[in-house]
């Protein structure tokens, strides 16, 4: 029960396109908190996809892009490659209690087919 | 290059308290651009925030945990450290150190992680 909601898996063939959904709430994302995404491959710490809604660090391909708009937000991921599969978290901030805190999606697992 | 290493024990007995340190090397822990944090993530699960601290010692905890997490900085040795009071097997988990920017930025910066399991 994360206070940001991710589907738990999507998945596509390769060379094509997939969206990953962050819904949040008016606490939140709503509240013109930033959506930040962050991609975990096996065994490894989560690396910073992406930054401020929509911006990729130093490195990152641009196959990757973000987007937000209301309380949700979307990673979508164009010519998939079998290297893409990780598992992907969006993050943001959240302020419903005294103080804003960090919050996390659930997790999306992507299966390149 | 900024680098995080966190360490501590790898298994800690029910009730007991868990103790990690993460030590920054590359950077300074007193810069006042940035947030140090904690994040968990129990075996195959998602991310959770523990708790963020300023290099002045002001801590922000996850309001779920907060009646068990402190949250400390060293500036002289250059580390934060975390400790989570009464652990259950519910707190066995790949723990995380990590920085991000003031003012909502991202977590930029991890460490590589440490497994602590809760088992007698």
């Amino acid at each position: 029960q994360s206070v940001l909601t991710q589907p738990p898996s999507v998945s596509g063939a390769p060379g094509q396109r997939v969206t990953i959904s962050c819904t949040g709430s008016s606490s939140n994302i709503g509240a013109g908190y930033d959506v930040h995404w962050y991609q975990q491959l096996p065994g490894t710490a989560p690396k910073l996809l992406i930054y401020g809604n929509s911006n990729r660090p130093s490195g990152v391909p641009d196959r990757f892009s973000g987007s937000k708009s209301g309380t949700s937000a979307s990673l979508a991921i164009t010519g998939l490659q079998a290297e893409d599969e990780a598992d992907y978290y969006c993050q943001s901030y959240d302020s419903s209690l005294s103080a804003s805190h960090v919050v996390f999606g659930g997790g999306t697992k992507l299966t390149v087919l | 290059q900024l680098q995080l290493q966190e360490s501590g024990p790898g298994l800690v007995k029910p009730s007991e308290t868990l103790s990690l340190t993460c030590t920054v090397s590359g950077g300074s822990i007193s810069s006042s651009s940035y947030y140090w944090g904690w994040i968990r993530q129990p075996p195959g699960k998602g991310l959770e925030w523990i708790g963020s601290i300023y290099y002045s010692g002001s801590t922000y905890y996850n309001p779920s945990l907060k009646s068990r997490v402190t949250i400390s900085v060293d500036t002289s040795k250059n580390q934060f450290s975390l400790k989570l009071s009464s652990v259950t097997a519910a707190d066995t988990a790949v723990y995380y150190c990590a920085r991000r920017g003031i003012a909502a930025r991202p977590w930029r910066d991890w460490g590589q992680g440490t497994l602590v399991t809760v088992s007698s």
